[in-house]
């Protein structure tokens, strides 16, 4: 079965501090890996990563994949309140969810 | 708001009751999905459809029971529910599912409907 995981599980800074959140997988047949936040209800699309070393960019948020090494880092700069959320990573494979990184930045 | 509209938004239902929930989205997908999602945590896979055809059941209790009558809409039925049943369901839809065509489908999410069982 694919597997998911993510660190870390909880993350407390405060704003204007750079956070890096961490996916790993095991899965056959890799296609794609996808990043979500979720605030309070639905989760909302950030990044999909096919390539290796290819970085994706969006504002302060920016997100890279590594095939061998089997994972994915998040990165945000910059941190502000309204970052606080849930950063949740799927594979694209199945769907199925890691266990997430509750995110909270602090005034 | 989001593309993928699901009703309705709060449901409170005793342990006897039969209900359902209701998905829609005019995106042109052909894969739809359920997710339960208890507080503080992620979302669960619960059921997958591709092309109208149920492709994964991880293991949900029969009380539930999905349908999906074509490709933009996606039922629940909900059947002598237990308290702990009591969650946020989300529906969401892509592109295609295990597929070549789902190599760049993200899943697109509705609000979900909170679901309480008494």
């Amino acid at each position: 079965e694919d597997k998911v995981v993510q660190s870390p599980l909880s993350l407390v800074v405060h704003e204007g501090d750079t956070v890096t959140l961490n996916c790993s997988y095991e899965v056959t047949n890799f296609r794609s890996l996808l990043w979500y936040k979720q605030e309070k209800k639905a989760p909302t699309f950030l990044f999909m990563l096919t390539s290796s070393g290819i970085e994706k960019k969006s504002g302060r948020l920016s997100s890279i994949l590594d095939k061998k090494e089997l994972f994915s880092i998040l990165n945000i700069t910059a941190t502000q309140t309204g970052d606080s959320a849930i950063y949740l990573c799927a594979v694209n494979n199945d769907m199925r969810f890691g266990a997430g990184t509750r995110l909270t930045v602090k005034p | 708001d989001t593309e993928v509209t699901q009703t309705p938004k709060h449901l409170v239902m005793g342990m006897t009751n039969k209900k359902s929930l209701k998905c829609e989205q005019h995106m042109g997908h052909r894969a739809m999905y359920w997710y339960k999602q208890k507080a503080k945590k992620p979302p669960e896979l619960m059921f997958v459809y591709s092309y109208e055809k149920l492709s994964i059941n991880e293991s949900v209790p029969s009380r539930f029971s999905p349908e999906c009558p074509n490709s933009s809409l996606l039922n629940l039925h909900l059947h002598a529910l237990q308290p702990e049943d009591s969650a946020l369901y989300l529906c969401a839809s892509s592109q295609g599912f295990r597929a070549l065509s789902s190599y760049n489908s993200p899943l697109h999410f509705g609000n979900g409907t909170r679901l309480t069982v008494t």
